[in-house]
């Protein structure tokens, strides 16, 4: 079965700083990856994702990830971020299509003035 | 990629009753998905729906406490039955056929139950 670990439960950053936050998954088969955004009270919003091809793959809002088969990670980033980033992100793995997505545990980004 | 309507958008109910979720997609689709996210916590998933047969349920659900319906490739139900402080959570239905669409996600059912 697959299992991704978000490494930080929150990440405090400054308006305009760059920031990444880590995702890692474990899997003994190919898998395909995703990233959603969760703003306050809100539902879940595809950033981005990756089937194949490019390992950097861009998304909305600005934000990148680039997948690392190697080291089984799936990093999303942001050369500069705005007060509006402030949310929660999650990484997400699925088998393929028509199967279930397996969630991170979730990193709180909070970005301050 | 597919739209989804959830309905309702949030409900206040109390203890020992129950509630149903509904969620309609705006095309055919084939599996569908309903997830649990708990006060402050990630998404986890509660069971895929596929139409004509039953609900397959992960470990830590029961067909009883959480009822499925599929009647056909556009709708779906969930019922959260006798319910319990412990049961307030959003739940969230999703379909995902294609993956160029990515998976689609209801707005989501914010439950309190008192």
């Amino acid at each position: 079965a697959q299992s991704v670990t978000q490494l930080d439960s929150q990440v405090p950053v400054f308006e305009e700083a760059p920031v990444e936050l880590r995702c890692n998954y474990s899997s003994s088969v190919s898998v395909y990856l995703f990233w959603y955004v969760q703003y306050p009270n809100q539902g879940l919003q595809l950033l981005l994702k990756y089937l194949s091809g490019s390992t950097l793959v861009k998304g909305i809002n600005g934000f990148e990830a680039e997948f690392n088969k190697s080291q089984t990670s799936f990093h999303l980033r942001k050369p500069s971020v705005h007060i509006s980033d402030t949310a929660e992100y999650f990484c997400a793995v699925t088998l393929g299509a028509g199967n279930m997505l397996t969630f991170g545990g979730g990193t709180r980004l909070m970005v301050k003035p | 990629s597919a739209v989804i309507s959830q309905k309702p958008s949030r409900d206040i109910c109390q203890r020992g009753t129950s509630l149903t979720i509904q969620c309609q997609v705006d095309s055919q689709v084939t599996m569908m998905f309903w997830y649990r996210q708990q006060p402050g916590q990630s998404l986890t998933l509660i069971a895929t729906a596929n139409q004509g047969s039953e609900a397959t349920y992960e470990s830590g659900f029961v067909i009883d406490k959480f009822p499925i319906s599929r009647p056909n490739l556009t709708f779906s139900t969930l019922t959260v039955s006798n319910m319990s402080p412990e049961d307030s959570s959003i739940y969230l239905c999703s379909v995902g056929g294609q993956l160029d669409y990515g998976y689609t996600f209801g707005s989501g059912t914010r439950l309190t139950v008192v």
